[in-house]
């Protein structure tokens, strides 16, 4: 199982793009990356995902370079709202979903 | 509406005296999962499923059960809950076979604590 690396906190303003890295040396052929936002006391909720390359939704893009053993969430023009904890997972592929790792997380503070 | 219920939501209970978190949800999702969120150690998986009768332990099994006798169900059993197990709790379910983007959907959360 792919172990995942990610900074512990984060600050950022309002308005700022805020990019936050998830290492993960030992990810799989057949892994992918998602990206899930927690606010507290509520279950994480689905980003995004991505296996290659670059992912674009309507709320962030994920960058993955070629080797894989790293990605970054992007999020453009940060809101108060954006507060949150995100955390990066690297599993499923096509063998299914099996164990699921997920890493401790990066707290983004954003203020006014 | 899609969504995954856990209850109770909150639970206060004693040392020993058995108890089951119900985890219920709308989507045929084959694949269900539970997991422990406690300050500093983010989301771990404590069992999971993928499917009616495949259960299979995640990274930290002990001292918990789980069942999957229905496909909407998979109720999480603390035989004899100990104050270690005093956690947040989230029941997760999705697709099994890349049937949509691999999204988990996560239930609110059952805040247990054992006195």
């Amino acid at each position: 199982l792919a172990k995942t690396t990610q900074p512990i906190s984060m600050d950022s303003y309002e308005g700022q793009e805020v990019n936050i890295t998830c290492s993960h040396n030992n990810i799989a052929t057949n892994d992918y990356i998602t990206w899930y936002q927690q606010f507290p006391s509520q279950g994480p909720r689905f980003i995004i995902q991505g296996y290659k390359t670059k992912v674009t939704n309507e709320v962030a893009s994920l960058f993955i370079p070629a080797d894989r053993k790293s990605s970054t969430l992007s999020l453009p023009r940060v809101s108060l709202s954006d507060t949150a904890v995100y955390y990066c997972l690297v599993g499923r592929g096509n063998t299914g979903f099996q164990k699921l790792v997920f890493g401790t997380g990066t707290r983004l503070l954003v203020s006014p | 509406e899609a969504q995954v219920t856990q209850n109770p939501r909150y639970l206060i209970t004693v040392t020993g005296k058995k108890l089951t978190v119900t985890c219920s949800q709308n989507m045929n999702h084959e694949y269900m999962s539970w997991y422990r969120q406690d300050p500093g150690l983010g989301l771990r998986q404590i069992y999971y499923s993928m499917n009616v009768e495949v259960t299979d332990k995640g990274d930290v099994p002990e001292g918990y059960k789980v069942s999957r006798k229905e496909k909407r169900n998979f109720p999480l059993i603390l035989e004899s809950p100990s104050p270690n197990q005093t956690s947040l709790y989230f029941c997760a379910s999705s697709f099994l076979w890349d049937k949509n983007t691999g999204e988990l959907f996560f239930g609110e959360g059952s805040r247990l604590t054992v006195l």
